[in-house]
């Protein structure tokens, strides 16, 4: 399996401007989690989709960020617009469902959004 | 209300034994997970505790206390390679995991 698949790795952008963030969980799973990580906060979850339905969003941050998941096998993160605090690194994971050591979250690689 | 906390950092040698804590407190508590997470690395899964005790995988070992709220990871024969981030994280009801900041550990020659 390829494991959890984000894109892009690295995005530079200015303030005020769309960032779309991908991610393709491993396939099979029901669950995938957006979180952002930073050397302030650590790793804050932002949203969680099973079976593509959005469960929780109470750690978006506000408004400007949204999150879809249009099939089992793709979901994006969008900021708009943009802004120099959103400077993070933004991890997408999954896992099966619910169920002892099942519950195991597989991270991908992450994508280092920096927003002058 | 949710809280998890874990020393910022820690500093060991090689060949040494090390012992991460973390405790929390949270409602609904469904298993107590330990993640590794090199620089500039996705975090990785180390171990997974649901019932108290001690649960040992090679050189590492993960302990839970529910009743205390309270975990920790051990890591023995330390290696240079072992130096990394180490999360904790608790699951509640859902499948969502609730992270501490983690332990930078830094393990010299």
């Amino acid at each position: 399996d390829a494991g959890v698949i984000q894109s892009p790795r690295h995005e530079v952008t200015e303030m005020g401007q769309e960032v779309t963030l991908r991610c393709k969980p491993i396939s099979g799973h029901d669950y995938l989690f957006w979180y952002r990580q930073t050397m302030m906060r650590g790793l804050e979850l932002l949203i969680y989709f099973n079976n593509n339905v959005p469960i929780d969003d109470s750690g978006m941050p506000e408004d400007r960020f949204s999150a879809k998941m249009p099939n089992a096998s793709f979901s994006t993160l969008k900021i708009q617009p943009s802004e120099p605090r959103d400077s993070a690194v933004y991890f997408c994971a999954s896992s099966l469902t619910s169920g002892g050591t099942r519950e195991t979250q597989y991270f991908g690689p992450g994508t280092r959004l920096l927003v002058l | 209300g949710q809280n998890i906390d874990q020393p910022t950092e820690m500093t060991a040698t090689e060949g040494a034994i090390v012992q991460i804590n973390c405790t929390y407190q949270t409602s609904g508590f469904n298993g107590l997970f330990w993640y590794q997470q090199h620089a500039g690395e996705a975090p990785t899964f180390l171990s997974y505790n649901v019932l108290d005790g001690l649960e040992e995988k090679g050189r590492f070992s993960s302990f839970l206390s529910r009743s205390k709220g309270y975990s920790y990871l051990l890591l023995k024969e330390l290696q240079m390679k072992d130096s990394a981030s180490y999360l904790c994280a608790f699951n509640q009801a859902g499948t969502a995991l609730i992270f501490g900041k983690g332990t930078t550990l830094s393990v010299s020659s």
